[in-house]
């Protein structure tokens, strides 16, 4: 079976640092783009950035560029999403997803990880 | 940046009934469109890529068309189990894949 498998809920406190996993299982870990995708409490979802684990390719929606890392461990098929300093308006859901087909970058998103939520309070 | 604007926000539809969610790009996106289902407390799922090609396991009630800016997701016969959020994304816009905001589909 395909899937992606989320690390588990966090709560941080603001200037925390934190470091998000998703590991993937059931197909050629290295071939496929893998997405961040951000959903606020109540709110929609906010494409974050992406990477392709077999060179490590990595792009960020500006929205997002400089406030994460995205980054891939190949030898263990997991993608993660790494914070340095985290505010209280990090606190969100976020998903890991992977594109429908080996190697393409324009495509939709067909299996999606369970959702990691993160809290960021004092 | 291609801004994707669904409407409406907000749709009341009786079980059975036709439901038809719209969403359009701020410019051309081609067929390069995606439209997910989302429901409490789970991921989103994806229904239909390149506007128009259900997913594996998708039922037929679910169609989407369109192409260039505006798109059109239609679910013939609504079930129980539609009642839920349901989001377009444009992938042609490399590498920013932009979401609309969502039209939730409640039961009227």
């Amino acid at each position: 079976e395909v899937q992606l498998v989320q690390s588990g809920a966090e709560v941080k406190k603001p200037g925390e640092s934190l470091k998000i996993s998703c590991k993937g299982s059931g197909y050629s870990f290295t071939t496929y783009w893998i997405g961040w995708v951000r959903q606020m409490p109540g709110k929609g979802l906010e494409w974050m950035g992406i990477i392709y684990p077999g060179d490590s390719d990595t792009r960020y929606s500006p929205s997002f560029q400089g406030q994460v890392s995205i980054s891939a461990d190949r030898s263990i098929s997991t993608a993660y999403l790494q914070w340095s300093s985290l505010k209280a308006s990090d606190t969100a859901m976020y998903y890991c997803a992977r594109h429908r087909e080996s190697k393409v970058t324009l495509d939709a998103f067909d299996i999606w990880g369970q959702g990691t939520m993160v809290t960021v309070s004092s | 940046e291609t801004v994707m604007t669904q409407s409406p926000a907000t749709l009341s539809v009786s079980p059975g009934e036709r439901a038809t969610l719209s969403c359009r790009a701020s410019q051309s996106v081609g067929s390069n469109l995606a439209w997910y289902q989302q429901k409490p407390g789970q991921a989103p799922r994806l229904l239909i890529s390149g506007a128009s090609t259900r997913a594996t396991g998708i039922p037929a009630r679910f169609s989407g068309s369109g192409s260039g800016t505006e798109f059109t997701l239609t679910i013939s016969s609504l079930q129980s189990e539609d009642f839920a959020v349901y989001y377009c994304q444009q992938y042609n816009n490399w590498p920013l894949g932009t979401f609309g905001q969502g039209t939730k589909v409640e039961i009227k």
